[in-house]
């Protein structure tokens, strides 16, 4: 499978801390994305990283890149419970089909 | 933002009926689609590659007759679930890719269908 793997799988933190979610993907790509779904809904694109950069900024969400390890981190900075969500990477290959990592289910306690 | 809209949002058919679910782009037009399939707590399963106007391209291990898909208009994708059977119930999700310049690489998604076959 070319599926990518994330972790952890879940998470569990307190209002107001810091969430670090991790993708790790098989083949070279052209960009790596991060979406958002909430529980039974569509996934809602967070931010894209090409290739060729190395981290990138979006509100409270930070996202780095290495593709020598090929691997990326979506970090989402002073975590508020409507942040509770699952996490998915997907990363395209010029095929312009998008393959989508395992997930991260993340649960912010008030 | 680009608006895509799925529906039903949810599905309850007899076993041997065949469901028919729609993704509509609203305010873009969607060079292709994409038609997912998810499992509770899994990622997203690609299942088939929508482009307007020519067959759908199909994953590996995906039946194409038990999936149909047409896209007859660059607005327009659906999926049919063919002689449905409970172990076809599951959550599909379509997606679309905006064709103008610059938005073509994100993808806008539907709300989703939960199928139920009984």
């Amino acid at each position: 499978s070319q599926q990518g793997e994330e972790d952890p799988q879940a998470l569990s933190i307190q209002e107001g801390e810091n969430a670090t979610m991790n993708c790790s993907y098989k083949t070279s790509i052209n960009n790596l994305q991060w979406y958002r779904q909430n529980s039974g809904r569509g996934l809602v694109h967070l931010i894209l990283i090409r290739s060729n950069e190395r981290e990138k900024h979006s509100g409270r969400l930070r996202v780095t890149l290495d593709t020598s390890k090929k691997s990326s981190s979506l970090l989402i900075t002073a975590s508020r419970a409507a942040d509770t969500a699952s996490y998915f990477c997907a990363t395209e290959s010029g095929t312009y089909k998008y393959i989508f990592g395992t997930g991260t289910r993340l649960k912010v306690l008030a | 933002g680009a608006v895509v809209s799925q529906h039903p949002s949810r599905v309850i058919c007899k076993s041997g009926t065949s469901v028919k679910i729609e993704c509509r782009s609203l305010d873009f037009q969607a060079t292709t689609m994409f038609w997912y399939r998810q499992f509770p707590k899994q990622s997203l399963m690609l299942m088939a590659t929508s482009n307007e106007g020519s067959k759908a391209t199909y994953e590996q291990g995906v039946e194409k007759d038990k999936f149909l898909i047409n896209h007859a208009s660059l607005t327009l994708s659906t999926l049919t679930v063919t002689s449905a059977h409970p172990e076809d119930s599951s959550f599909y999700i379509c997606s679309a890719r905006d064709r103008r310049q610059g938005r073509g690489e994100k993808l806008f998604f539907g709300s989703g269908t939960q199928l139920s076959v009984l």
